[in-house]
């Protein structure tokens, strides 16, 4: 079956960095690309981006350019988040979540919270 | 830039009642709404506006067009109380955009 996990929780400083991974389960990796939503507490899921899986090429949304970056291991079937320049406002869930045929969100990791705090 | 306007923000309805919520996209596109529990990820209900993806539920169902949608759940079961979002996808590249959700809360 198909199974996105997330790496887990992390606290981090403002000024750190945060890798988040993705590990790819149960289908070919590079057949399907990724999308990354982060959720502030308490708010809504906002898109980040997608990272074609095949090519390496990733699209970033309005708002997630410069400190956001999207890789890949396909070696491992394995997605990553990074985040630089963490402020606290980077504070929120980040979840994977595949597109489906149809380009739609099919499969979704179980998020990991990144709490940015001094 | 899209904008997804949901409503209600809230809907308090009892089990069995019939649930029917609204999203609206300032441009014509696809759409797709997911079901959030507490602590859970989104999870898909239907895609292309009124196919229901794997798994759920016929009590769940979508239908619109153009940039008027609709999501009705007809008898709600005591899972169903969730948080709602709309999603719009364009065409190529794809981008994503979300609703800000409706809260289906028991009454």
């Amino acid at each position: 079956q198909v199974q996105l996990v997330q790496s887990g929780s992390e606290l981090k400083k403002p000024g750190a960095s945060v890798k988040v991974s993705c590990k790819a389960s149960g289908y070919t990796f590079t057949t399907y690309a990724m999308n990354w939503v982060r959720q502030a507490p308490g708010q809504g899921l906002e898109w980040m981006g997608w990272i074609n899986t095949n090519t390496g090429n990733p699209t970033y949304a309005q708002g997630f350019t410069g400190r956001f970056v999207f890789s890949l291991d396909t070696s491992v079937s394995t997605a990553y988040l990074q985040i630089s320049s963490l402020k606290a406002e980077d504070t929120a869930v980040y979840y994977c979540a595949r597109h489906s045929n149809s380009w739609w969100g099919d499969y979704w990791g179980q998020g990991t919270l990144v709490t940015v705090s001094s | 830039e899209i904008v997804l306007t949901q409503s209600p923000a809230t809907l308090s309805l009892s089990p069995g009642e019939r649930a029917t919520l609204s999203c609206r996209a300032s441009q014509s596109g696809f759409l797709a709404w997911y079901q959030q529990k507490p602590g859970q990820a989104p999870r898909l209900l239907i895609y292309d506006a009124s196919n229901r993806a794997t798994g759920i539920p016929a009590r769940f169902s979508g239908s619109g067009s153009g940039t008027d949608f609709t999501l009705t759940i007809s008898s709600l079961e005591p899972e169903d109380f969730a948080v709602y979002y709309c999603q719009h996808r364009t065409n190529w590249p794809p981008t994503w955009t979300f609703g800000q959700g409706t809260k289906v809360e028991i009454k």
